[in-house]
């Protein structure tokens, strides 16, 4: 059974730093290309940022480029994103996900259950 | 980046009911076009791939079509499990946009 366990959320003063991790079993990771979706209370869904298997490819929305940072240690079947000057706006739930494919071709089969990010003073 | 606009944004309907969801691109993305549905405090579910390959798992009333620009999410009968908020999502371009979302309530 494919499992993802997000962590590393809480509380973050503007202008600080996160990292958040995703754990992952059930599937041969270190073969699948993964993303990081974002939800803002109350919103819809964000796509952030995806990465492929071996890690040598990374794409990102425009809007958290230089800022977020997306990468995975296969040997600890792992990912994580970077948040770097987190602002009010990224105040969100944000889910790792396995993609199914190549990067995007056919959506996110498997979800993390979220990890909540405040960014707060 | 390619617009996502899904309509309508919200839906009324009652158990039975054949309802029909629309999602519409702002430039061709070809049938990469994904739906997935949410329930309140879940993650989302994905229902519908490559426009209209129903994933396993996911109940034969829901079927999806469309190419090019214009997509439709069809349940043929609601079932009570049914009521959640609808998303499309284009994964032609980077960055792969979701619509806004669809709630769809009893």
């Amino acid at each position: 059974e494919v499992q993802l366990v997000e962590s590393g959320g809480g509380l973050v003063q503007p202008g600080r730093s996160l990292r958040l991790s995703c754990a992952a079993s059930g599937f041969t990771f270190s073969s699948s290309w993964m993303s990081w979706v974002r939800q803002a209370p109350g919103k819809g869904l964000e796509w952030v940022a995806d990465i492929k298997g071996d890690g040598s490819e990374k794409y990102y929305v425009d809007s958290l480029k230089g800022r977020f940072t997306i990468s995975r240690d296969n040997a600890k079947n792992s990912l994580y994103l970077q948040m770097n000057s987190l602002r009010v706006e990224d105040t969100a739930v944000y889910y790792c996900a396995r993609d199914l494919g190549g990067s995007g071709d056919f959506g996110s089969a498997s979800w993390g259950q979220g990890v909540r990010v405040t960014v707060s003073s | 980046d390619v617009q996502m606009t899904q309509s309508p944004s919200s839906l009324s309907a009652s158990v039975g009911d054949r309802v029909t969801i629309t999602c519409r691109a702002s430039q061709s993305i070809s049938t990469y076009l994904n739906w997935y549905q949410q329930k309140a405090g879940k993650a989302p579910k994905l229902l519908i791939n490559a426009a209209s390959t129903l994933q396993s798992g996911a109940p034969s009333r829901f079927s999806g079509s469309g190419s090019g620009t214009y997509f439709t999410l069809t349940i043929s009968s609601l079932q009570p499990e049914d009521f959640a908020t609808y998303y499309c999502q284009e994964t032609y371009n980077i960055p792969y946009t979701f619509g806004q979302g669809t709630r769809l309530e009893i």
